[in-house]
């Protein structure tokens, strides 16, 4: 199975800025990830597909980069709802598919 | 547009069975891979299981082979879990989710979540 890895588990952000979180896999992915973002009591949203392709309705200030097995997402400009876990998932090799342990964006 | 409603959550004993549903709305059901996904109290995403999209094949985390069985009825646009020999690590709240067609396995609908404690 492919281990998916976050980094770091917690970033703390203020709002405006820029937030960079990492994922990394334990073999090639190609450009098979997604990221997801989860607010509390709520369930996960499908941000990024792809690796770099923008779900439906996704502000443009979320993108994301990387192949193989780095990936990154970068949302540019923090706003006050974005402050979330944000989750990376593997499609390339599955079942199983493969989650990261996320990464919580705090103020 | 888009939903997925779990219900059948709850308390049960460890070693009972419980039986999750998902009905779907506002898409071709019939169209789509359907996955369960859980995520026990503070933790995070576990994928569960799949089902393709006329139910022929289905496949489960390693966790649950064998206690767990998946199945579909796409005359009623329903998901449904089967879950047995119920574990206390097995508490979580389950996330139905739709694959986004046949089986690419990235999930672009979820539904809310039915919380299931397992617990004497």
């Amino acid at each position: 199975e492919i281990v998916m890895t976050q980094s770091p588990a917690t970033l703390s952000v203020s709002p405006g800025e820029r937030a960079t979180l990492s994922c990394r896999a334990s073999q090639s992915v190609g450009s098979k990830l997604a990221w997801y973002q989860q607010k509390p009591g709520q369930a996960p949203r499908l941000l990024i597909y792809g690796a770099s392709t923008r779900a439906t309705g996704i502000p443009a200030r979320f993108s994301g980069s990387g192949s193989g097995t780095d990936f990154t997402l970068t949302v540019s400009s923090l706003q006050s709802e974005d402050f979330a876990v944000y989750y990376c998932q593997q499609y390339n090799k599955w079942p199983p598919l493969t989650f990261g342990q996320g990464t919580k964006v705090e103020i | 547009q888009v939903q997925l409603v779990e219900s059948g959550g709850g308390v049960v004993q460890p070693g009972r069975s419980l039986r999750l549903s998902c009905t779907a709305s506002g898409f071709s059901f019939r169209s789509h891979a359907m996955h369960w996904v859980r995520q026990a109290p503070g933790k995070g995403l576990e994928w569960v299981a799949v089902i393709s999209y006329d139910g022929s094949n289905t496949y489960y985390a390693d966790s649950v082979r064998g206690r767990f069985t998946l199945s579909r009825d796409n005359s009623k646009n329903t998901l449904y879990l089967q879950m047995n020999r119920l574990r206390p690590e097995d508490t979580a709240v389950f996330y139905c989710a739709r694959d986004v067609d046949v089986a690419s396995g990235w999930l672009d609908y979820w539904g809310q979540g039915t919380l299931v404690t397992v617990s004497s």
